[in-house]
């Protein structure tokens, strides 16, 4: 059973647009939620993170939030830029376990 | 979907053993398989990139002495730390990369607990 589920394999934006990528999880014990950007051929790095004592958190044009009583989370990417195209993987925490999602690959066309 | 299958999802060991990681590409060749360390509240760390057949890349600061890879075949790679400490205990996690890097996979971590 798939504890962390991101169930957009792929999505195309518009450049100059708003990406929005989703992620839900069902493990109420997960209090601590960090997504990555991987680029073909390197691995993930950290993108931006959230804390389930919060619901919002924003670093630039990234925004993540955090919807614990449907144990969603999203990140808002905005404006989106070419150079934004990669997977995003979410991934969820608590104690010294995570697990991670799956991966959305997004486009964004000029 | 591709798969990354990691073994063991938790071990506990004694001071001054050592432990081996495995992960596997269940349907899919992973040329390059990352291997990350994470601590809690904390960004993924990068410990090593290794390329299947080669010798493994190190990130600066870690001991390629005391975590060995080995990543003989396009579908095993194994992390052993060796002479663990409490100090190792962390969440260990493989990636596999392939299809000419258009696969790429997580495994499904390690809670690895020295005591």
């Amino acid at each position: 059973d798939q504890q962390v589920k991101q169930n957009s394999p792929s999505l195309s934006v518009q450049e100059g647009r708003i990406s929005i990528l989703n992620c839900d999880y069902t493990n109420s014990m997960f209090d601590y939620f960090l997504w990555y950007k991987k680029y073909p051929a390197e691995g993930p790095t950290f993108l931006i993170s959230i804390s389930s004592i919060k619901d919002k958190n924003e670093d630039g044009r990234f925004t993540v939030f955090l919807n614990k009583s449907a144990k969603h989370l999203s990140l808002h990417i905005v404006p989106s830029q070419p150079g934004d195209s990669a997977v995003y993987f979410c991934a969820a925490n608590y104690g010294q376990n995570f697990v991670f999602g799956p991966g959305t690959r997004l486009s964004v066309l000029p | 979907g591709a798969v990354v299958s990691q073994h063991p999802s938790r071990v506990i060991c004694k001071s001054g053993t050592s432990v081996k990681i495995e992960c596997r590409s269940l349907d899919f060749q992973a040329t390059t398989m990352f291997w990350y360390r994470q601590f809690p509240k904390q960004s993924l760390m990068l410990m090593a990139t290794s390329n299947e057949g080669s010798k493994a890349t190190y990130e600066q600061g870690v001991e390629k002495d005391k975590f060995l890879i080995n990543h003989a075949s396009l579908t095993l790679s194994t992390l052993t730390v060796t002479s663990a400490h409490p100090e190792d205990s962390s969440f260990y996690i493989c990636s596999g990369v392939g299809g000419q890097g258009t696969t790429y996979t997580f495994g499904s971590g390690t809670r690895l607990t020295v005591v």
